[in-house]
């Protein structure tokens, strides 16, 4: 238990659906993350957030619309994605931006169909 | 874009041996990071060593930097079975580039340890 916890774990979508992905942080943590992990790729870091503002958007499709309302929470709305979208996402935080360690969730599967 | 690489892509040893993981980053670096995942879980903070250090240790962890050759290794003494898992490196240069902290991983150590 990492303090973390994302939902859904698995999620099953077409590419027409429309979804979201969950992420809260009981830590008191400033700075969350969302992170993409596909098969036999580095991590790519996707949306940085602190103290509930956007700070870095690494060149991210629009298809992927993150959300942060508050420093506890993080969504990941999804559209119209593409199979090549299939992943495992996850989310982390920290104490603040450049405060090293990193606390993640265990990740949401993404299917894409 | 990959900062850190990790090498050798897989290991598979005996428990109770050591297993040396080592990492390669090409530009300057605040600190570097090691964390583990296990096979579809999230990952596992294990140890930072910043840039200023040369070798840290916690447990049966043990991990040098040599930042003149950009270069890192993590040593796991006495190995378990547990300890399979994939471990990863990851370096911050956030104090270098300037903007908002960006710790970029490499695509990891498969390590297994056989009973």
């Amino acid at each position: 238990e990492t303090g973390v916890t994302q939902t859904p774990r698995h999620l099953v979508m077409g590419m027409t659906n429309k979804k979201s992905l969950k992420c809260e942080q009981h830590l008191g943590h400033n700075a969350m993350y969302w992170y993409k992990q596909s098969a036999k790729k580095p991590l790519e870091l996707m949306f940085v957030y602190n103290f509930k503002e956007q700070t870095e958007n690494n060149s991210v499709p629009s298809r992927f619309s993150p959300e942060c309302p508050n420093s506890s929470h993080l969504f990941l709305h999804l559209h119209t994605l593409q199979p090549e979208d299939s992943a495992l996402y996850l989310c982390a935080s920290s104490k603040g931006l450049g405060t090293g360690e990193l606390f993640f969730g265990e990740g949401s599967r993404l299917t894409v169909l | 874009s990959q900062q850190g690489e990790e090498d050798p892509q897989a290991l598979s040893i005996q428990e109770g041996e050591n297993a040396t993981m080592n990492c390669s980053y090409k530009t300057s670096i605040n600190n570097l990071q090691w964390y583990r995942q296990n096979s579809g879980r999230g990952l596992v903070h294990l140890i930072l060593i910043r840039s200023n250090e040369r070798e840290k240790h916690s447990g049966r962890l043990r991990v040098t930097l040599d930042t003149s050759k950009k270069s890192s290794s993590l040593l796991i003494t006495a190995s378990r079975a547990a300890d399979t898992a994939s471990y990863f490196c990851a370096t911050d240069s956030s104090s270098f580039q300037g903007g908002s902290e960006k710790l970029v991983f490499g695509k990891g150590t498969k390590l297994t340890v056989n009973p």
